[in-house]
């Protein structure tokens, strides 16, 4: 069955806490696929955070994470992930592991997503 | 970073009736322009891609029409199942970004 699994999700401290998301992925060629990380905040919209290039050569964040967030694959494993440091309370949010289809294209399959919680 | 201003905020309509759902680009993002569907509880589900190409298994009620700047979602005769919130995106400039969303409710 094509699907994309997340897990990881958490309830952290703000101000220094740090997660790891990992999204497993099955069904599919992994490696051929650029792969992204989506997250919404409860009640809000869609927001991209992340993509990265099938061979992992390339990598691209939202402002709002850079320097803070570092998405990576290992294509051996067919997983993707996000490590997210110094979490702050607006990263509250469910994020979702999405796949784009023929390489740069749309979103076109996601995973059931995984909540993320910056709480004191 | 282009924006993607969503229009109306909520549509209040009936089983039936049809749907124009608006979604304006801040500057040209040509035909990459996609439509998701997203249900309480649920991912997004992709409608549209390409601005007016609809994805694997969504009825032919869905339409996408547009390029440029400006793209409307039709959909022509609402289904119970149809109610739920829209979302626009596009993909011609990093940062990726997407609408605000649509309420479709029911009236």
């Amino acid at each position: 069955e094509v699907q994309l699994l997340e897990s990881g999700g958490d309830l952290v401290q703000p101000g220094g806490g740090s997660l790891r998301l990992s999204c497993a992925a099955s069904g599919f060629t992994f490696s051929i696929c650029a792969m992204n990380w989506v997250r919404q905040a409860p009640g809000k919209a869609l927001e991209w955070v992340a993509s990265i290039s099938g061979s992992a050569d390339a990598t691209y964040y939202a402002d709002s994470v850079k320097g803070r967030f570092t998405i990576s694959r290992d294509n051996s494993e067919n997983t993707l992930y996000l490590q997210m440091n110094n979490l702050r309370v607006e990263d509250t949010a469910v994020y979702y592991c999405v796949r784009r289809s023929g390489g740069w294209g749309d979103f076109d399959l996601w995973g059931q997503g995984t909540l993320v919680t910056v709480s004191s | 970073e282009v924006v993607l201003t969503q229009s109306p905020a909520t549509l209040s309509l009936s089983p039936g009736e049809r749907a124009t759902l608006s979604c304006r680009a801040s500057q040209s993002v040509s035909n990459y322009l996609a439509w998701f569907q997203q249900k309480p509880g649920q991912a997004p589900r992709l409608l549209v891609h390409g601005a007016s190409y609809r994805a694997t298994g969504v009825p032919a009620r869905f339409s996408g029409t547009g390029s440029g700047t400006d793209f409307t979602l039709t959909i022509s005769s609402l289904e119970p199942e149809d109610f739920a919130i829209y979302y626009c995106q596009q993909r011609s400039n990093w940062p990726l970004t997407f609408g605000g969303g649509t309420k479709v409710e029911f009236k």
